[in-house]
């Protein structure tokens, strides 16, 4: 596999579920970042690792807790999720000095629906 | 705070005419980066144009452009000779540096519709 695979593409959860949305890069990129893209609003940088840790947490509200295994792997875990956090989650990687590099590589994203 | 702001909601335009998406950005910052995103619908979003603040000479990329007008703070781009696989949401971003993190920021995005 190339790029950014983020699964699963869809979840339905309850707001007592816990789940939790994966991503994985295969370009040897060292920083990885979630999004958060809701219907017109523009894209809401949530959390950034670079190296494996995280230098950005974007006042995120602790039900969603991220983690950052190794560059490679980024999670998000949910739990008691609102219906408000309903969205599409986007994954992304860069090379760090993202200006230099030119550009973020996103996946397909992880539509989520909280009933 | 940082904005970008995307004033055109949606759009559309005929195929193989020109169309062009309006990008206004707010800054206090001398030094930083313009992008354009491309997410076509149900599919990855990718890079479209870059365009560095310190270069006067616009952007080009095929049949993709950019006026960029630092003055005003504006940064449209342009797409010539409109293809069915244009259409997708188009999005502006503003990349700056904040005590040592890298940031960018996103616009709302325009929704482009390439009619046969």
């Amino acid at each position: 596999e190339t790029g950014v695979t983020q699964t699963p593409r869809h979840l339905v959860m309850g707001m007592t579920n816990k789940k939790s949305l994966k991503c994985e890069q295969h370009l040897g990129h060292n920083a990885m970042y979630w999004y958060k893209q809701s219907a017109k609003k523009p894209l809401e940088l949530m959390f950034v690792y670079n190296f494996k840790e995280q230098t950005e947490n974007n006042s995120v509200p602790s039900r969603f807790s991220p983690e950052c295994p190794n560059s490679s792997h980024l999670f998000l875990h949910l739990h008691t999720l609102q219906p408000e956090d309903s969205a599409l989650y986007l994954c992304a990687s860069s090379q760090l000095g993202l200006a230099v590099a030119g550009e973020l590589f996103f996946g397909e994203g992880s539509r989520l629906t909280v009933l | 705070a940082q904005t970008v702001t995307q004033s055109q909601p949606e759009m559309s335009v005929q195929e193989a005419e020109t169309v062009t998406l309006s990008c206004t950005y707010d800054t206090s910052e001398s030094n930083y980066y313009l992008f354009w995103y491309k997410q076509p619908p149900s599919r990855q979003m990718i890079l479209v144009i870059r365009q560095e603040a310190y270069k006067q000479q616009n952007a080009t990329e095929n049949r993709f452009s950019v006026n960029f007008q630092k003055a005003a703070k504006s940064f449209s781009l342009k797409i010539s000779d409109s293809q069915l696989g244009d259409t997708a949401m188009y999005f502006c971003a503003y990349h700056f540096l904040q005590g040592g993190s890298e940031k960018l920021v996103f616009g709302k995005g325009t929704k482009l519709t390439v009619n046969p």
